[in-house]
């Protein structure tokens, strides 16, 4: 099993539509959980961190469950500027606290 | 905020050249700084961990005599590429803890290298 797997996508969805992104790891001592956005050709940027409560951020919800090892990124009313590809990301805090990335999913919304 | 400044964005070599590529952490002090490297379509593999003042940590299957790294102060760590081939060719980039200190939650990326070897 993968350390993060993701959807493979890519997705494609109107303007405004409600796009979901699903993430599970396989390390139970991860400990910080994370979404990064990626544009092509270009850094990762953090999009938002993932509390195990859940947490908002404007049209972004993240949601984190430990039991299964699940982690997900709603994005509501989406916008043309969302396209991207979005990174799951967990950080296992140990002696080096080393990011693993997911592959990624491709966004791409259209007008 | 924290910014990592990476040099140079875009470099392309002759098979057997040696490339260097530079990190610096211009706000913040990073003791650490870890080094990506993505081929297309693929996820961010972390190849090694730059700490400064001490040798760096590589992962499993990267070679450490083929991808050197100094991390010579706070503020500086450097990958260089040796004897560099074209399944060298990649999007590297860097990342350091962004207050500088491991176990904190944000990381701050450069802006990466595409090495093109020809």
């Amino acid at each position: 099993r993968k350390e993060v797997e993701q959807d493979p996508g890519p997705f494609n969805v109107p303007e405004g539509a409600t796009v979901a992104f699903n993430c599970t790891y396989s390390n139970s001592a991860s400990q910080s959980f994370f979404w990064y956005r990626q544009d092509c050709r270009k850094e990762p940027k953090l999009l938002m961190s993932v509390y195990s409560s859940g947490n908002e951020d404007g049209r972004f919800t993240a949601q984190l469950n430990r039991a299964s090892q699940y982690i997900s990124l709603l994005i509501r009313d989406s916008k043309l500027s969302d396209s991207a590809t979005y990174l799951c990301v967990v950080n296992q805090r140990g002696s080096n606290y080393k990011l693993t990335f997911g592959k990624g999913t491709l966004l791409t919304v259209n007008p | 905020g924290a910014v990592v400044s990476q040099h140079p964005s875009r470099v392309i070599c002759k098979s057997g050249t040696s490339v260097k590529i530079e990190c610096r952490s211009l706000d913040f002090q990073a003791t650490t700084m870890f080094w990506y490297r993505q081929f297309p379509k693929q996820s961010l593999m972390l190849m090694a961990t730059s700490n400064e003042g001490s040798k760096a940590t590589y992962e499993q299957g990267v070679e450490k005599d083929k991808f050197l790294i100094n991390h010579a102060s706070l503020t500086l760590s450097t990958l260089t590429v040796t004897s560099a081939h074209p399944e060298d060719s990649s999007f590297y980039i860097c990342s350091a803890p962004t207050t500088g200190v491991l176990g904190s939650d944000g990381y701050t990326f450069g802006s990466g290298t595409r090495l093109t070897v020809v």
